[in-house]
């Protein structure tokens, strides 16, 4: 079946600092690809998406690249902010079922 | 303003004790989604709706109910809650069309006792 493993978190790093978060994926076919953002005491909210091999997804400085090759979807931000400070899943879409599968998610602190 | 709302936000209940868990989107999505966020584990399908009247399993269903009855609204019930149900739950709705976007409610967290 589907699956996604994400690096282990938390990830602490400071204000400015790079951002990589590690995603790999498990699927048959061809997958789209996402990475939602959850703010403390909120819903999931959809950062960006890639729906085929070699698209980039961007939005809010960050982005994530399909690497059909490598099963992977990592995400990068050059410089983070604390507002950043949120807890990161990376997901696929089972396109059979419409359902997505999600990854345990990365907690990502930036400190000031 | 476009969005999916969950009631009640937050619930302590004791085992055996049937509860129901409110879903709506004003989105006019025929896809909706439930569900359960539990800790290192990520977010697990419960069930899903295609359509009205069109519901289906998700990874982890055992326990739970759901009834799609008009296209906005997804209830989910726990007929005989149990403490393994503790969990945070989400509702999420997307367009069948296009299909690429999930909308999130906001969670409601559930602790049974």
């Amino acid at each position: 079946g589907n699956s996604v493993t994400q690096m282990e978190g938390p990830v602490t790093l400071s204000e400015e600092a790079f951002l990589t978060i590690n995603c790999t994926y498990t699927a048959t076919g061809y997958p789209s690809l996402f990475w939602y953002v959850q703010y403390p005491g909120e819903g999931l909210q959809l950062l960006l998406k890639a729906t085929k091999a070699d698209d980039k997804g961007s939005n809010k400085g960050f982005e994530a690249t399909y690497r059909k090759e490598t099963t992977s979807f990592h995400l990068e931000k050059g410089s983070v902010q604390v507002s950043d400070s949120a807890v990161y899943f990376c997901a696929l879409l089972d396109t059979g079922r419409r359902a997505l599968t999600f990854g345990s998610g990365t907690r990502l602190q930036v400190q000031p | 303003e476009a969005q999916v709302t969950q009631n009640p936000r937050y619930l302590i209940t004791v085992t055996g004790k049937k509860l129901t868990v409110t879903c709506s989107q004003n989105m006019n999505h025929e896809y909706m989604s439930w569900y359960r966020q539990d800790p290192g584990l990520g977010l697990r399908q419960i069930y899903y709706s295609m359509n009205v009247e069109v519901t289906d399993k998700g990874d982890v269903p055992e326990g739970y109910k759901v009834s799609r009855k008009e296209k906005r609204n997804f209830p989910l019930i726990l007929e005989s809650p149990s403490p393994n149900q503790t969990s945070l739950y989400f509702c999420a709705s997307s367009q069948e069309t296009g299909f690429r976007t999930q909308y999130f409610g906001p969670g409601t967290r559930l602790l049974v006792l």
